[in-house]
């Protein structure tokens, strides 16, 4: 493993299922990041965490769940899914020193029918 | 979050110089930066600029930074056709969050 990867690359889910992307880095980094990417809209920020064993909501929180056991895997659930949630999600993490550049990883675009 | 604000497209003839524009809110913010995305990939870290500098040139990117009026520029030049993407703004705010623009779709044309 090199940098992120994020697990499964795609995925079509019918609404009201749950599911869990997974993300994992390798570079020791500190901090990490959930994001959507839709359209029109840019990156907006789910849930972060700044360091193993925490976590905070960012901009559109709602419906998404995050745990941090590790510094290496950052999860993101969704509980019960809804077709509003059809997007494509990115982790992404930092070392939060220096510039604080986020590493990002290639994405999982989710679609909820 | 806080806003960051950038037009949607840009087409460019191909040598042309490329110049995407971005206006933010946060005037705390540390540092500035351009990401960019190619089709189907994660966004990469192309420069960034540090708040107390006006400037910044790597190669054939120049970053321009107006404290005053919160604009950020990158300018591309003489742009080639790998150079098509989408290009994102983004102001660093809080601890080690970024906020982001809705991200400029570049189009380079032969």
């Amino acid at each position: 493993i090199a940098g992120i990867t994020q697990a499964p690359t795609s995925q079509i889910l019918a609404a009201g299922r749950r599911m869990t992307l997974r993300c994992t880095q390798d570079m020791r980094h500190n901090a990490m990041y959930w994001y959507r990417q839709d359209l029109g809209l840019g990156l907006r920020l789910i849930h972060y965490s700044n360091t193993a064993g925490t976590t905070g909501k960012g901009e559109v929180p709602d419906g998404y769940s995050v745990s941090r056991a590790n510094t290496d895997d950052f999860p993101l659930t969704l509980a019960s899914a809804v077709p509003s949630q059809t997007s494509v999600y990115f982790c992404a993490s930092s070392d939060s020193s220096g510039s604080d550049e986020q590493f990002f990883g290639p994405g999982t675009r989710l679609t909820v029918l | 979050g806080e806003d960051v604000e950038q037009s949607l497209f840009l087409s460019v003839r191909e040598g042309d110089s490329s110049v995407i524009n971005c206006t933010y809110t946060d005037s705390s913010s540390t540092y500035l930066y351009w990401y960019k995305q190619e089709p189907g990939a994660g966004l990469q870290l192309l420069t960034y600029i540090f708040s107390n500098m006006d400037m910044k040139q790597d190669q054939r990117l120049t970053v321009l930074l107006n404290k005053k009026d919160k604009h950020l520029s990158l300018r591309i030049a003489d742009t080639q056709t790998g150079d098509s993407a989408i290009y994102f703004c983004a102001e660093s705010w809080g601890d080690y969050k970024l906020s982001f623009g809705a991200g400029t779709t570049v189009t380079v044309r032969a």
